[in-house]
């Protein structure tokens, strides 16, 4: 079975710092088939990063996205007011989708 | 803009049947992939399947047994039933479309969500 592992469980940080969040998946994928969604209460998730790296549309440049094979990772240079929530990774593959757990970043 | 706009019944008793329908406006059903996720209360995104618009889908394995997901493209909507539901079933539903030129399907847009609600 593919299973995303998603760390921290959640995250303490205060707007301005630096943001880290993993995505380690149980089998080697390619960053083709990995993507991350922000996830605030009482909403939609919303496309944040696909093929690992990318942008999607209307995303800050404070966003980034990295990695290969088993481990990935979302950073978020300078953290916003607006960027408190909750993150999620997903790898699409012969099964459909696959999601981790999620991270919740929080206000420290 | 395409917008995903969801709907059906919020409240049901244990072995009904989920019924939930999703209209696509601002876009066509004819490219990419329409699909169904869930979200348990305080939990994460589960993925339940999804379709195209010639009909062809892919469902979760741990659902297969209970889901069909069906389109009518004359319609422009996507339609979820899940039969034989429990309170494992509580979830908030949504539809969202995968990017099928895109090798990770990310889902770029999403309905707004439906709880749908179980009990005995």
């Amino acid at each position: 079975e593919f299973v995303l592992t998603q760390s921290p469980g959640t995250l303490s940080l205060s707007p301005g710092e630096r943001a880290t969040l993993s995505c380690r998946a149980s089998q080697s994928v390619s960053s083709d088939y990995l993507a991350w969604y922000q996830q605030k209460p009482g909403q939609a998730p919303r496309l944040l990063m696909y093929g690992a790296s990318s942008r999607a549309t209307g995303i800050p440049d404070r966003f980034s996205g990295s990695g290969s094979g088993t481990d990935f990772t979302l950073t978020i240079s300078r953290l916003e007011p607006e960027d408190f929530a909750v993150y999620y990774c997903h790898q699409y593959g012969s099964s459909g989708y696959t999601f981790g757990q999620g991270t919740k970043l929080e206000i420290k | 803009q395409v917008q995903l706009q969801q709907w059906g019944a919020g409240l049901l008793k244990t072995s009904e049947t989920l019924s939930l329908t999703c209209a696509v406006y601002g876009g066509s059903l004819s490219y990419d992939y329409w699909n169904w996720i869930r979200q348990p209360p305080g939990k994460g995104l589960e993925w339940i399947g999804d379709i195209n618009h010639s009909g062809n889908t892919n469902y979760n394995s741990s659902l297969k047994s209970r889901v069909t997901i069906s389109v009518d493209t004359s319609k422009n909507q996507i339609s979820l039933k899940l039969k034989s539901v429990t309170a494992a079933d509580t979830a908030v539903y949504y539809c969202a479309r995968g990017m099928a030129a895109l090798a990770a399907r990310p889902l770029d847009y999403w309905g707004r969500g439906t709880l749908v609600t179980v009990s005995s």
